[in-house]
């Protein structure tokens, strides 16, 4: 158990619906990381947050948005779904600083019908 | 940008045989280096790091060594089992930044 939870564990909904994905970090982690695995693109960074602030973004979509509560849960938002954004998307965390190694989530599995 | 090149697979190898999977890195800086392992329907899980040159990561008998003149990290066990079937994942990062991925290779150990 690599203490990241993310809920749900699989989702499935329609073409140009709109989901949430949850993700609590490690206790102590202040940072947050998303991730979408895909079979076409692999592993792909979408966005970092940091206590709050994001951070880093990378290949995230318009129409996906992320925050990070006080709390430092994070959420993912994923709206007007197509075919394409079916997939895994991780959740990690880790404590800042040059060596620190991300801790995974078991990931939520979103199939878009 | 910094990237990350892994050998493709799948990788097939009876039990007891050597493995090595060869992951190269281009980054600006020192990145430290890790290698991640996703088994079936599962998460993934940190299995070996290296934070600088030629340290050597180690961890259920795998190792790998980063290797700065050759920026290469490449992972290896003297002898597989078939509960090692698995995707390995090489990854790099910078300073309190995002892991950069390797695009994984299936290994599969037959008995």
């Amino acid at each position: 158990d690599s203490g990241v939870t993310q809920t749900p564990k699989h989702l499935i909904t329609a073409t140009g619906q709109r989901v949430t994905l949850r993700c609590s970090p490690r206790s102590g982690d202040l940072s947050v990381y998303w991730y979408q695995q895909s079979l076409d693109q692999g592993l792909q960074f979408l966005i970092q947050y940091y206590n709050g602030e994001e951070r880093a973004k990378g290949n995230i979509l318009e129409r996906f948005s992320a925050q990070q509560f006080p709390d430092l849960h994070s959420e993912l938002n994923l709206s007007s779904l197509e075919l394409g954004d079916s997939a895994l998307y991780f959740c990690a965390s880790s404590a800042e600083g040059g060596a620190t190694e991300a801790f995974f989530g078991q990931g939520t599995r979103l199939t878009v019908v | 940008g910094d990237s990350v090149t892994q050998m493709e697979g799948p990788v097939t190898l009876s039990e007891e045989a050597c493995l090595t999977i060869n992951c190269t890195y281009t980054a600006t800086g020192y990145p430290s280096l890790f290698w991640y392992v996703q088994y079936p329907g599962e998460g993934l899980q940190l299995l070996l790091k290296a934070t600088k040159a030629d340290d050597k990561g180690s961890n259920k008998g795998f190792e790998a060594t980063y290797r700065k003149e050759t920026t290469s990290f490449h992972l290896e066990k003297g002898s597989v089992q078939v509960s090692d079937s698995a995707v390995y994942f090489c990854a790099l990062r910078q300073y309190g930044n995002k892991l950069v991925f390797g695009a994984g290779t299936i290994l599969r150990v037959k008995s």
